[in-house]
């Protein structure tokens, strides 16, 4: 069994560019969820995806966007990139969309933004 | 708005010490609780999943306890090694209407001495 992968691992950006990170759910999960986590700081909710549609999303301005795919894979976009975007993005999959289901985390994409 | 608290936020034993981690949070209704593990720059690992019908789980050294009604949960690591260093994160996730996100504490960074 697969478990969740993340691409790129590392990446550097440069402020106001555009940026797509991507995600592959583990086999037999049909959601998506995605979190930012800053330096010292806990993973902060950035929205979740459930078959192919968004189902909740977190504080963040609509410059982060994100799309599932027919195959559950996802992307998050982040738009007119600033230096506080430079974080560690973590995205997670699971069975389904609630909270009866535990999340599967994959490694991590580093951000930074220059 | 659910809050979630770790203390101590940083944790330094010798080998071969029993400890205990704190997590609290301030709504009471949720689906579950997982402790995760974090090394330096990487992904979550899952330790232990609670649902909120459980009281306690366990898996080898690790036992994670909940009491919701009070907000708290616990997690007990059993003759601590060096390997077990590493940031542990506690998070939950809610019931009602935000019932598809975790919401993470900041974390506690263990540091076990040889």
């Amino acid at each position: 069994e697969t478990g969740v992968t993340q691409s790129p691992t590392h990446l550097i950006k440069t402020r106001g560019q555009q940026v797509t990170l991507r995600c592959s759910s583990q086999s037999g999960h049909n959601t998506v969820s995605w979190y930012q986590q800053a330096l010292g700081q806990g993973p902060q909710f950035i929205f979740q995806y459930y078959r192919e549609e968004e189902n909740g999303r977190g504080n963040f301005p609509p410059r982060f966007s994100g799309l599932q795919f027919p195959n559950y894979s996802s992307e998050l976009n982040v738009n007119a990139l600033e230096l506080d975007d430079s974080a560690l993005y973590l995205c997670a999959s699971s069975p389904g969309p609630y909270g009866s289901y535990e999340q599967y985390f994959g490694p991590g994409t580093r951000l930074t933004v220059t | 708005k659910q809050e979630v608290t770790q203390i101590p936020a940083a944790l330094s034993v010798p080998e071969g010490e029993n400890l205990v981690l704190n997590c609290s949070f301030t709504d009471s209704a949720i689906y579950n609780l997982q402790w995760f593990r974090q090394d330096p720059g990487k992904g979550l690992t899952s330790l232990l999943l609670i649902q909120s019908s459980q009281r306690e789980q366990t898996s080898g050294r690790l036992n994670a306890s909940l009491d919701k009604s009070s907000g708290r949960s616990t997690l007990y690591i059993a003759a601590s090694q060096p390997g077990d260093s590493a940031t542990y994160l506690c998070a939950v996730f809610n019931s009602g209407g935000s019932n598809y996100k975790l919401t993470f504490g900041k974390g506690t960074l263990l540091t076990v001495n040889p």
